[in-house]
C-alpha cells in the first residue's frame, strides 16, 4: 500500500480544459514533488517544494500550474493542455536533507494517467 | 548538465540466472538511489548508496557505488518471476534534484 495518495487516478481532458491533479501524504515528509513519466521512460522531475515554497521548476510550461496548500498536500493545476502531456504524472515525498544526503528516498503516489484529447 | 547513463535497457534472463544493470553519471554524485517499477505501477524506493566504495546487500540484490562516486550496480542473483519489472537509478548531485536513468527491463522466463 502507497502512502502517498494521488487522485484521481485516471483522467481524460479536453485541450479547453481546467482540471487539477491532487495528492496527499501523512508521513510528515517536508518535500514534495510532481513528476511526469511517459510511456517506457524514467520519470522527469517537474517540481520541487520543499517546506510549502517552490524551490525547483524544470522550466515547465505555464500551462502547468502547481500549489502546496499545506505539507500534506499538493496539486498541480491543469489548463489548455496539449495532447503530448498525455502521460502518467507521479507525485513523490520525501524527507529534505543536508550534504550527502540532500536526496533521501522518495516515495511515489500510483500516479494519475492523464489523457488529453 | 548531470547526465545519467543505464546499461543495458533491456535484460531477458531465465529464471535462476543472475542479473546486472549498471549505471554511470557524467558527474560525481553525492548519492544514487535505486528504484523498481513493475509494470502498470509506479516507481518503489529500493536503497540509497551516499559513500565511496559502499556495498549494501537486500536479500538476492546487492547494491555497490564506485569508489569515484561515478556509476553504481544492481546485482541481483537467482532471478524469479517476482523480480520482472523496471530497475531505474537515480543520482543526485546537488541538492534535492536527482536524475534518473533510462532504466534496464528485466524479463524472466520460468
Amino acid at each position: 500500500d502507497t502512502e502517498v495518495t494521488q487522485t484521481p487516478k485516471h483522467l481524460v481532458m479536453g485541450m479547453t480544459n481546467k482540471k487539477s491533479l491532487k495528492c496527499e501524504q501523512h508521513m510528515g515528509h517536508r518535500a514534495m514533488y510532481w513528476y511526469k513519466q511517459k510511456a517506457k521512460k524514467p520519470p522527469e522531475l517537474m517540481f520541487v517544494y520543499s517546506y510549502e515554497k517552490l524551490s525547483i521548476n524544470e522550466s515547465v510550461p505555464s500551462r502547468f500550474s502547481p500549489e502546496c496548500p499545506n505539507s500534506s498536500l499538493l496539486n498541480l493545476h491543469l489548463h489548455a493542455l496539449q495532447p503530448e502531456d498525455s502521460a502518467l504524472y507521479l507525485c513523490a515525498s520525501s524527507q529534505p536533507g543536508q550534504g550527502p544526503y540532500s536526496m533521501r528516498g522518495y516515495t511515489f503516489g500510483s500516479g494519475t494517467r492523464l489523457t488529453v484529447v | 548538465g548531470q547526465q545519467v547513463m543505464q546499461i543495458p535497457q533491456y535484460q531477458h534472463v531465465q529464471e535462476g540466472e543472475d542479473f546486472t544493470t549498471y549505471c554511470n553519471s557524467s558527474t560525481t554524485l553525492s548519492n544514487i538511489q535505486w528504484y523498481k517499477q513493475r509494470p502498470g505501477g509506479h516507481p518503489v524506493f529500493l536503497i540509497q548508496l551516499v559513500k565511496s566504495g559502499e556495498v549494501k546487500k537486500q536479500k538476492r540484490l546487492t547494491f555497490q557505488f564506485g569508489e569515484a562516486k561515478k556509476n553504481s550496480s544492481l546485482h541481483i542473483t537467482a532471478t524469479q518471476t517476482t523480480d520482472v519489472g523496471t530497475y531505474f537509478c537515480a543520482g543526485s548531485g546537488g541538492y534535492q534534484k536527482v536524475t534518473f536513468g533510462i532504466g534496464t527491463k528485466l524479463q524472466v522466463i520460468p
